[in-house]
């Protein structure tokens, strides 16, 4: 019973490297999220994906492009990494709106040197 | 004025006492609110829903005053379990974001 699977965990990058980060969701729900955590900050939302086929920007997108693969998966790519992007990113999904719940991956802690 | 505002804390507290977290939000919009919880270097986790005639599960008690647009929870008996952050989290109808707050630090101490 997975859940909401996210690789890498760790990754340390230099100022200027790209990377994906990578979900899956096994639960077959429709809406998926890329949020990030700070310290001495809520979880902020960089993009959302309400349904398969669709993507949106949330409260920080800049910076941060997405794909929404299929039903299963939604990447977060970092083009051009900066320091600022030093943080702990989080995949959710949820089932609908109505459902009102999302259920988080582990994270990926990432710094940007 | 921050859309979502806790209490950091820390809360230190002993084993059997009774604690209250306090949650204000500034959008008078919100529809839905939660408690997430989120061990340390975890994920957030749905703790409860907060309904607009208060609930209760187990130990934990969330109420909802949308007059004042303040949500409270009240553990009861803490166990050392219990110690973890806890996240306050509003959503507007119909949208797909969640805000929450910088959440609220627990720790049970024996």
């Amino acid at each position: 019973n997975a859940g909401v699977t996210q690789t890498p965990k760790f990754q340390v990058l230099k100022t200027g490297q790209s990377m994906t980060l990578q979900c899956a969701q096994d639960m077959n729900h429709n809406s998926m999220y890329w949020y990030r955590q700070d310290p001495g900050m809520g979880l902020r939302l960089i993009y959302y994906s309400a349904s398969e086929g669709t993507t949106d920007k949330g409260e920080v997108p800049n910076g941060y492009n997405v794909s929404r693969l299929n039903k299963r998966e939604f990447s977060l790519r970092l083009e051009s990494a900066a320091p600022s992007q030093t943080s702990v990113y989080f995949c959710a999904s949820e089932d609908n709106l109505a459902k009102n719940i999302q259920y988080f991956g582990a994270g990926t802690r990432l710094s940007v040197l | 004025r921050k859309e979502v505002e806790q209490d950091p804390g820390p809360f230190n507290v002993p084993e059997g006492a009774t604690v209250a977290f306090n949650c204000t939000y500034s959008n008078s919009a919100s529809q839905s609110f939660f408690w997430y919880r989120q061990d340390c270097r975890k994920e957030p986790k749905l703790l409860m829903s907060v309904y607009s005639s208060g609930n209760e599960d187990g130990r934990f008690t969330a109420q909802l005053n949308r007059a004042s647009q303040y949500i409270s929870l009240l553990i009861r008996d803490s166990k050392l379990s219990d110690s973890a952050t806890y996240l306050c989290v509003v959503r507007g109808a119909g949208s797909y974001q969640l805000t929450f707050g910088k959440g609220t630090k627990l720790s049970v101490i024996p």
